[in-house]
């Protein structure tokens, strides 16, 4: 199994809503992470867990909480969100120290 | 400033061309090099990864480095009207554990 599989695909919420983002990947990868991608631009690294501990935060804003409860899964937590983080959010995960990554399809977001 | 800097295109070339794809990257460490293919409204699929100095075919894709130049390229040959997409060059920083930062993208056109 090679996939990473993120759900829901599509996402409209509220500025007041809470909602959450899922991944989870059976490759036995032991890095997971999180990308937002707005159209016409690159993938912007938001987090990155290694061995389900947070290794790196790009300064996200805490509106953002993200959570990995085993290796295997990875949660990104939404809660009072701007129109601006409408994007495509993107989970990865990763074999090794210098491995590429492998995205899940993504979830579109758009925040009303 | 670490930066991955990629033309943003669009690369147009006839089918049946090489199409010749280059990027440049500005942290002389950098040990991992990758590129992906992402199609519109889709998620970055890796389609190549090159960690020494010299050319590395699979296929149709040849991705070429050189460090001393600090660039990496992507040749497609015998391009088909499918392999339009954009084509992302994605680095992995020498003192950034597992981050791995993309560049702007090229958007290739690819016309029968």
């Amino acid at each position: 199994d090679t996939e990473v599989t993120q759900t829901p695909k599509h996402l409209v919420m509220g500025m007041t809503n809470k909602k959450s983002l899922k991944c989870e990947q059976h490759m036995g990868h032991r890095a997971m992470y999180w990308y937002k991608q707005k159209a016409k631009k690159p993938p912007e690294l938001m987090f990155v867990y290694s061995y389900e501990k947070l290794s790196i935060n790009e300064s996200v804003p805490s509106r953002f909480s993200p959570e990995c409860p085993n290796s295997s899964l990875l949660n990104l937590h939404l809660h009072a969100l701007q129109p601006e983080d409408s994007a495509l959010y993107l989970c990865a995960s990763s074999g090794g120290l210098n491995g590429g990554l492998f995205f899940g399809s993504g979830t579109q977001l758009s925040v009303l | 400033q670490k930066e991955v800097e990629q033309n943003s295109g669009p690369l147009s070339v006839p089918e049946g061309a090489i199409a010749s794809l280059n990027c440049t990257y500005s942290d002389r460490g950098s040990q991992s090099f990758f590129w992906y293919r992402q199609y519109s409204g889709k998620s970055p699929e890796l389609i190549m990864f090159i960690y020494s100095n010299g050319d590395k075919e699979d296929g149709r894709f040849t991705a070429q480095l050189n460090k001393a130049s600090q660039y990496v390229s992507l040749l497609i040959r015998d391009s088909q009207p499918s392999d339009s997409a954009t084509y992302l060059c994605a680095v992995i920083w020498a003192t950034g554990f597992q981050k791995l930062v993309f560049g702007t993208g090229t958007r290739l056109l690819v016309s029968p």
